[in-house]
């Protein structure tokens, strides 16, 4: 079967400091991988998705940025965080067009 | 922008009955998906449904599709007090690898 993981779990980070979240997949092979963002009781905002290897593309412009150095693994970066960025980070796995399966999430707080 | 738009924003009713919560979007869609979230927690798939299937059940659960009116609704029957969680709907659009969009969400409370 499929397991999604991500970590950290949780992350308290100063204003202005470098970003690296990981996601990994495992089970299954040239997954869609997406990371999505989640505001204070808000739903889920797409930031980042991925078809392949290297291939990433953004939905909306911010300080952040995605990378898939391999086939089951994405990467969410930042050079600088802002306080704006604080929030609950998801990442999730897909076939094309199917069901999104969810990571446990990584609740980032920037001070 | 924002796609779905689930309602009520927050529902609290007695264990045993029954919750629906509705969700509407605005253009066409290839499928619907419904999630369960527990506080501070993943997201948890429930359901999904075709753009061309008008219901569909698992369990306890039933979910209705109705693409002219560009709505769908969940219906919990026999509700339990772990079921208190909030509830979103996501749409995905044809086409492409796109992902998600996402609701504000249904924080639904089950009273013991």
């Amino acid at each position: 079967s499929q397991t999604i993981h991500q970590w950290p779990a949780t992350l308290v980070q100063p204003v202005g400091s470098p970003l690296s979240l990981e996601c990994t997949v495992e089970g299954t092979s040239n997954p869609n991988l997406y990371w999505y963002r989640q505001a204070a009781g808000r739903g889920l905002q797409l930031l980042f998705y991925s078809v392949g290897i290297g291939q990433i593309s953004s939905e909306v412009p911010q300080n952040l940025s995605a990378s898939r150095p391999q086939d089951r693994q994405f990467i969410l970066s930042s050079k600088k965080l802002l306080l704006s960025d604080s929030g609950f980070y998801l990442c999730a796995w897909s076939r094309p067009q199917e069901t999104q399966y969810f990571g446990p999430g990584t609740r980032l707080l920037v001070l | 922008s924002q796609q779905g738009e689930e309602d009520p924003q927050a529902l609290s009713i007695q264990e045993g009955e029954n919750a629906t919560m509705n969700c509407s979007y605005k253009t066409s869609i290839n499928n619907l998906q419904w999630y369960r979230q527990n506080s501070g927690r993943g997201l948890v798939h429930l359901i999904l449904i075709r753009s061309n299937e008008r219901e569909k059940h698992s369990g306890r659960l039933r979910v209705t599709l109705d693409t002219s009116k560009k709505s769908s609704s969940l219906l919990i029957t026999a509700s339990r007090a772990a079921d208190t969680a909030s509830y979103f709907c996501a749409t995905r659009r044809g086409g492409g690898a796109d992902g998600l969009t996402f609701g504000k969400g249904t924080h639904l409370i089950i009273q013991p």
